[in-house]
């Protein structure tokens, strides 16, 4: 079975731009979830997603950062307009059920010139 | 602030040592899971152990808690150069929020 896959693996943008990160969970899984990790950090739960519907974005950094999920399999990450310390590898993870088991993907590297 | 926080922050040990981290959380817990980061990718989970649970194994995985100490240790057996990598434990903080500590970085010598 393919686990969760996220697009791009790697991206490098100019400050000011717009960033737009993909994720597609494991198929059948109903809850996702988006994470920052950064040296300073570490891994920082940014938004919760069940069925498809937000349930907690108190991770959100700002109102530059911006999710959705339209649907069971997909969802995106925007972040506009981009800035230097946005520089983090974002990683998308998915669950299934009320498992407790999270299964992340091999993250996007992104890099804020 | 981060619920749990390993211990050693780095490790560096010979092929066939064993290697022992430990994390230390705050909050009371349902559970605790240890997960591993390979360099350059997503988190692996390694084993969950239950509040209820003292001890629980996984082939070359030993898991520990000590919920009066709000401590768990996970000691590897026989290590491989194959187990380098970055070992974090991670508490849940509600019904689906993970808390992740700071991470082990475990260095295995060939």
């Amino acid at each position: 079975d393919a686990g969760v896959i996220q697009s791009p693996r790697h991206e490098v943008t100019e400050m000011g731009q717009e960033v737009t990160l993909r994720c597609k969970p494991i198929s059948g899984h109903n809850s996702l979830f988006w994470y920052r990790q950064t040296m300073m950090r570490g891994l920082e739960l940014l938004i919760y997603f069940n069925n498809n519907v937000p349930i907690d974005d108190s991770g959100m950094p700002e109102d530059r950062f911006s999710a959705k999920m339209p649907n069971a399999s997909f969802s995106t990450l925007k972040i506009q307009p981009s800035e230097p310390r946005d520089s983090a590898v974002y990683f998308c993870a998915s669950i299934q059920g009320s498992t407790d088991t999270q299964y992340f993907g091999p993250g996007t590297r992104l890099t804020v010139l | 602030s981060q619920q749990g926080e390993e211990d050693p922050q780095a490790l560096s040990i010979q092929e066939g040592e064993n290697a022992t981290m430990n994390c230390s959380y705050k909050t009371s817990i349902n559970n605790l899971q240890w997960y591993r980061q390979n360099s350059g990718r997503g988190l692996v989970h390694l084993i969950l152990i239950r509040s209820n649970e003292r001890e629980k194994h996984s082939g070359r995985l030993r898991v520990t808690l000590d919920t009066s100490k709000k401590s768990s240790s996970l000691l590897i057996t026989a290590s491989r150069a194959a187990d380098t990598a970055s070992y974090f434990c991670a508490t849940d903080a509600s019904s689906y929020k993970l808390i992740f500590g700071s991470g082990t970085r475990l260095l295995v010598r060939p």
